[in-house]
């Protein structure tokens, strides 16, 4: 089936570091990507999406590339702020009977980011 | 009001008790969804609604009850409640397409413990 599998970490960064988040993926046909961010206490926002393979997602400095030959889509920023420290989740979707899509998610990456 | 809301933010309640949790969409979606957070497991999906109609249940308990009167409002009527059922409870939205390329907006969750 349809599946998810991102680092779990925790990763725990010194200020302007650069960051990598490892995702894969396992999906029939080609689904979307997407990496959302959750702060703590709130629900999930959506970071950036890629839509078909060599597509590049990007928003707030972070970056993610959809990689059809490696089945991945691993997300990147240059240098992080201490205002990045969150929970990020890379998801594929993919469709329902209804006539919508539904999301897959990983299990989710908690970053913090040290001063 | 903008975006996807969700209320109460945060519900105590008894494993007798009956009480009901409110989504509401602003975005002009056909398409809502219910997930589960708990502290150690993957996000889930519970329900799907696309144009009012239910079109998964992912084999989510009888005690959880979902309701979708028109396409920007969805419940989750909760009825005698398990310990292990306190969770986050996320809500989201969407077009309602089977594109590839439709994107999920989530509300800031209503947090659930139930005594």
């Amino acid at each position: 089936g349809d599946s998810v599998t991102q680092m779990e970490g925790p990763v725990t960064l010194s200020e302007e570091a650069f960051l990598t988040i490892n995702c894969t993926y396992t999906a029939t046909g080609y689904p979307s990507l997407f990496w959302y961010v959750q702060y703590p206490g709130e629900g999930l926002q959506l970071l950036l999406k890629a839509t078909k393979a060599d597509d590049k997602g990007s928003n707030k400095g972070f970056e993610a590339t959809y990689r059809k030959e490696t089945t991945s889509f691993h997300l990147e920023k240059g240098s992080v702020q201490v205002s990045d420290s969150a929970v990020y989740f890379c998801a594929l979707s993919v469709p329902t009977q209804g006539g919508s899509e539904k999301l897959v998610f990983g299990k989710g990456t908690k970053l913090t980011v040290n001063p | 009001e903008t975006g996807v809301t969700q209320t109460p933010r945060h519900l105590v309640m008894g494993m007798t008790n009956k009480k009901s949790l409110k989504c509401e969409q602003h975005l002009g979606h056909n398409a809502m969804y219910w997930y589960k957070q708990s502290a150690k497991k993957p996000l889930e999906l519970m329900f799907v609604y696309n144009f009012k109609e239910q079109t998964e249940n992912n084999s989510v308990p009888s005690r959880f009850s979902p309701e979708c009167p028109n396409s920007s409002h969805l419940f989750l009527h909760l009825h005698t409640l398990q310990p292990e059922d306190s969770a986050l409870y996320l809500c989201a939205s969407a077009l309602g397409t089977a594109s590839g390329t439709d994107t999920q907006y989530f509300g800031p969750g209503t947090r659930l413990t139930v005594l």
